[in-house]
């Protein structure tokens, strides 16, 4: 198993500003991944950050505006860039695949105003 | 594309009812099926993992089956309490590839 711990819970920020959230994993994980949940819909895979090299975007994210780091294999963090009301959703972390378990951490609740 | 539906999207049932949550997907060819509990602003807390091998995963008063070729899963929550209302998020996952469903949002009446 794995715990993860995430942080800030919860913010509200201004229009144009940047929030970066941060993730600790309990044990060395290879990957970790980062979603959004907008408001009653599904999970939605942003990126999956690797330890040592650049993260990969899924279609619809961009570096520019989601920048991640990864510096070793316990941590990673997910900048929110440029904010705008769009971006207020739920900014979750999570490791494990390849056919078992996944764990998430607790979340980020992030509302733009 | 694997599209993952939830139905019903919610539901109110009393104390002691059993619940049953339905997941259909839309491509058979899955490495394994996860149930998640989310309560709400919160992450998300793995219930049931089910291989694509296997029919049906129980823990405690969950139990949830797998039909592979039909696209479909169900959780079982029996005896349900108030301390079970959250959202249950199904998620897919095959060919390197994970799609949520939206979830089924349950609340418990004492």
């Amino acid at each position: 198993s794995a715990v993860i711990s995430q942080k800030p819970s919860r913010d509200i920020c201004q229009r144009g500003t940047s929030l970066t959230i941060q993730c600790q994993v309990d044990s060395q994980v290879t990957m970790m991944f980062w979603y959004r949940q907008q408001p009653g819909q599904s999970l939605t895979l942003i990126a999956t950050a690797n330890q040592g090299s650049e993260a990969t975007y899924e279609s619809g994210f961009v570096i520019d505006k989601f920048p991640i780091s990864r510096p070793n294999l316990t941590f990673s963090t997910l900048t929110v860039s440029n904010m705008s009301p769009e971006d207020s959703s739920i900014y979750l972390c999570s490791v494990g695949r390849g056919r078992e378990k996944l764990f998430f951490g607790s979340g980020t609740q992030l509302s733009v105003l | 594309k694997q599209e993952v539906t939830q139905i019903p999207a919610a539901l109110s049932v009393p104390e002691g009812e059993n619940l049953v949550l339905n997941c259909s997907f839309t491509d058979s060819a899955i490495y394994n099926l996860q149930w998640f509990r989310q309560d709400p602003g919160k992450g998300l807390t793995s219930l049931l993992l089910i291989q694509s091998s296997q029919r049906e995963q129980t823990s405690g008063r969950l139990n949830a089956s797998l039909d592979k070729s039909s696209g479909r899963s169900t959780l079982y929550i029996a005896a349900s309490q108030p301390g079970d209302s959250a959202t249950y998020l199904c998620a897919v996952e095959g060919n390197n590839r994970l799609a949520f469903g939206k979830g089924n949002q349950v609340v418990v009446i004492p």
